[in-house]
């Protein structure tokens, strides 16, 4: 049951473009929404999150985009950079938790960003 | 900055032994959680733990898995008797509180091999 989808598993971008990465939900209870960053051999570190009553939420080169109708979100990295490069990973927690407990993932995408 | 430490970095056991994955969060969070990931597939919740006791836990978490905080450091994960698929990259996380917006800070985790 995959509630969190993430369809791309890669991406490629050069350095100083736009990447977006996109995830798709389909729990209607989800409120809250994260991105997380994984390099290898490293556990996932959080990069940036969104609640479910706003639409986008901005920290230096990251932005989050949540479109509630859709059931979508993207996270924006502008200008990328070669340090970008890592797989990343959108969670979401649900409202019928309401603690911290429990993220349910996508699957990940893996990002490339070429000089 | 702080950080979540998890020791062994790699673990390889045979099919029936009993393993202790060990973790230290940091040190003035409350809530720890376990989450695993089998290569190629998602990062899956497991278990959460606040107050010396499980506040959540998925059903992957069956009776062949406990949690204990044998002192104010530790957090450990034990296996009773290891199965092939629980082959995985184990992650421990802890997070200050539980309110829904909290973030989860994870360790490098330990990649546990049954044989």
């Amino acid at each position: 049951d995959q509630q969190v989808k993430q369809n791309s598993p890669s991406l490629s971008v050069q350095e100083g473009r736009i990447s977006i990465l996109n995830c798709d939900y389909t729990n209607s209870m989800f409120d809250y929404f994260l991105w997380y960053k994984k390099y290898p051999a490293e556990g996932p570190t959080f990069l940036i999150s969104i609640s479910s009553i706003k639409d986008k939420n901005e920290d230096g080169r990251f932005t989050v985009f949540l479109n509630k109708s859709a059931k979508h979100l993207s996270l924006h990295i502008v200008p990328s950079q070669p340090g970008d490069s890592a797989v990343y990973f959108c969670a979401a927690r649900s409202l019928d938790t309401g603690t911290a407990s429990k993220l349910t993932f996508g699957t990940g995408t893996r990002l490339q960003v070429t000089l | 900055e702080p950080e979540v430490t998890q020791t062994p970095s790699h673990q390889v056991t045979q099919m029936g032994q009993e393993v202790i994955l060990r973790c230290v969060p940091i040190s003035n969070h409350l809530y720890f959680y376990w989450y695993r990931q089998i290569l190629g597939q998602k990062v899956e919740f497991l278990v959460s733990f606040y107050n010396n006791e499980i506040s959540e836990k998925s059903e992957i978490f069956d009776d062949q898995f406990s949690v204990e905080r044998p002192d104010g450091s530790n957090f450990t994960l034990k296996i009773r008797s290891t199965k092939l698929e629980d082959s995985a990259m184990y992650f421990c996380a802890s997070s200050i509180g539980q309110a829904s917006n909290e973030k989860l800070f994870f360790g490098s985790g330990t990649q546990l091999s049954v044989l």
